[in-house]
């Protein structure tokens, strides 16, 4: 299933299915975008990232789609284990180059896994 | 070995008191960073350093006072602690352009 909402998003899946979790991103110059995953009492850990000019990159049982187009960007987990139970963030690299370089992050989406 | 370490974990505090927060990192990296979670999980940057020179200030209130010591080091100084800044304060570095940062384990600021 996919999360929508204003405020923090929450995504319910059963332990071994599939997680689908979206962002929407603002700017179309951004040209760099990570996610987060932030597990209760604990600081973001980078989970995966790409670079604008590529729509997809693969991980250990993680693959980050990113559309342009539509200014989109999704984060599939397959086989999806409690241990995956966490806040998700995208963030985005809006802050231009050199020094003044920034990561802005997205609102976060709570990932709920039942055993 | 912690490659961002922040101290303290937990700090609460009365109204109006002067606080601050340390964060070292062993990363190697030139810039450090200064974030603000909210009750809403949501993470917002309040600086950045960028070996030891400040280079972003988010319109963040002058009570809050960054200093960066050397380039590992990136500590927040808050004076006259109000209500509205409890929060979780994060503390990142970053290798530049296009890497991804590297957190901390975030400081639970309560003001009471």
């Amino acid at each position: 299933g996919e999360s929508v909402g204003l405020h923090l998003p929450t995504l319910s899946v059963q332990e071994g299915d599939n997680s689908i979790i979206n962002c929407a991103y603002s700017n179309s110059a951004s040209d760099y975008f990570i996610w987060y995953k932030q597990e209760s009492g604990k600081g973001p850990q980078f989970i995966i990232d790409i670079r604008s000019n590529m729509d997809k990159r693969q991980g250990q049982r993680v693959t980050v789609l990113l559309n342009k187009t539509v200014k989109h960007l999704s984060l599939q987990i397959a086989a999806t284990q409690p241990g995956d139970s966490a806040v998700y963030f995208c963030a985005e690299n809006k802050g231009g180059g050199g020094s003044n370089y920034k990561l802005t992050f997205g609102k976060g989406t709570l990932l709920t896994v039942n055993p | 070995d912690t490659a961002v370490s922040q101290t303290p974990k937990y700090l609460v505090t009365q109204m109006g008191n002067d606080k601050s927060i340390k964060c070292e990192q062993n990363l190697g990296h030139d810039t450090m960073y200064w974030y603000k979670q909210d009750s809403k999980k949501f993470l917002k940057i309040m600086f950045s350093y960028n070996n030891k020179e400040l280079i972003i200030n988010e319109t963040v209130p002058n009570r809050f006072s960054p200093k960066s010591p050397d380039k590992a080091h990136l500590n927040l100084h808050i004076n006259s602690l109000e209500l509205g800044d409890s929060a979780v304060y994060f503390c990142a570095s970053g290798a530049g352009q296009n890497y991804g940062y590297t957190f901390g384990s975030g400081t639970r600021l309560t003001v009471v």
